[in-house]
C-alpha cells in the first residue's frame, strides 16, 4: 500500500527564516514527486515538481529528492508571512502527474 | 497558465436531492480529469480518474453510481452527487492532466453541505 508521510505540525518559523518541509514514502519504486500548496478554503497550487535525486530550485523554493532514503523535502528560504499555508507532498510511481498519492500536509506558520 | 474552472463554488441542499459539479479547463485540453474529496483537516482523496469519452476509473470505496461521471468533452467533467446525504458534505475539487502529463491543474473546489 502506498504511504506518503508528513508531519502535519504546524510548523512554525520566523519571517526571514528558512522554513523545511519534509516528506518520506513507502514505494521505493516511485518516479515523480510534487509539492503543493493549499491555502485554507482553497484548492492546492503547484509550487513545483521533481523527478531526479538532489536538488531543483525556483525562485525561493528548493526541493530535495533522495531515493535512497525515500524522502523528498521543500526549503523556503526568506520565509514570508503570506506563505504560511498546508503543504502536500505528492507522489507518483509514473513518471508524470496522472495518478498522484498525496500526504495529508504540513501547516506552516511565518511568524512576522 | 492553465487554468480550471469549477462550477459552483459553493452549494447547500437537502438530503436527498442531487447535486451535479462541473470542472472545465479553460485554457488547454484535458484527455484526463480527476475529482478528489477532502474533509477538514485531511489530505485529498482521489475518487476517480474521468477519460475524454470513456468510463471513469474509481477508486477503492467510492460508489460508482452514486457519484456519476461524465467527461464528454477535452474541456469538461461534470460529477453528479445522486442522493446527497450529509454524509457527502465536502470538499469537492477537480484538476485537469496538463503540461504533457507533468502537472495537474487544479479547479477552485466546491464546498457542498447536505443538509
Amino acid at each position: 500500500q502506498k504511504e506518503v508521510e508528513q508531519n502535519s505540525g504546524p510548523l512554525s518559523v520566523p519571517e526571514g527564516a528558512i522554513a523545511s518541509l519534509n516528506c518520506t514514502y513507502s514505494d521505493r519504486g516511485s518516479q515523480s514527486f510534487f509539492w503543493y500548496r493549499q491555502y485554507s478554503g482553497k484548492s492546492p497550487e503547484l509550487i513545483m515538481f521533481i523527478y531526479s535525486n538532489g536538488d531543483k530550485e525556483d525562485g525561493r523554493f528548493t526541493a530535495q529528492l533522495n531515493k535512497a532514503s525515500q524522502y523528498v523535502s521543500l526549503l523556503i528560504r526568506d520565509s514570508q508571512p503570506s506563505d504560511s499555508a498546508t503543504y502536500l507532498c505528492a507522489v507518483n510511481i509514473q513518471t508524470g502527474a496522472n495518478n498522484l498519492f498525496f500526504g495529508t500536509g504540513t501547516r506552516l506558520t511565518v511568524i512576522p | 497558465g492553465a487554468v480550471v474552472s469549477q462550477h459552483p463554488s459553493r452549494v447547500i441542499c437537502k438530503s436527498g436531492t442531487s447535486v451535479k459539479i462541473e470542472c472545465r479547463s479553460l485554457d488547454f485540453q484535458a484527455t484526463t480529469m480527476f475529482w478528489y474529496r477532502q474533509f477538514p483537516k485531511q489530505s485529498l482523496m482521489l475518487m476517480a480518474t474521468s477519460n475524454e469519452g470513456s468510463k471513469a476509473t474509481y477508486e477503492q470505496g467510492v460508489e460508482k453510481d452514486k457519484f456519476l461521471i461524465n467527461h464528454a468533452s477535452l474541456t469538461l467533467s461534470t460529477l453528479t452527487v445522486t442522493s446527497a446525504h450529509p454524509e457527502d458534505s465536502s470538499f469537492y475539487i477537480c484538476s485537469a492532466l496538463g503540461g504533457g502529463g507533468d502537472t495537474q491543474y487544479f479547479g477552485p473546489g466546491t464546498r457542498l453541505t447536505v443538509l
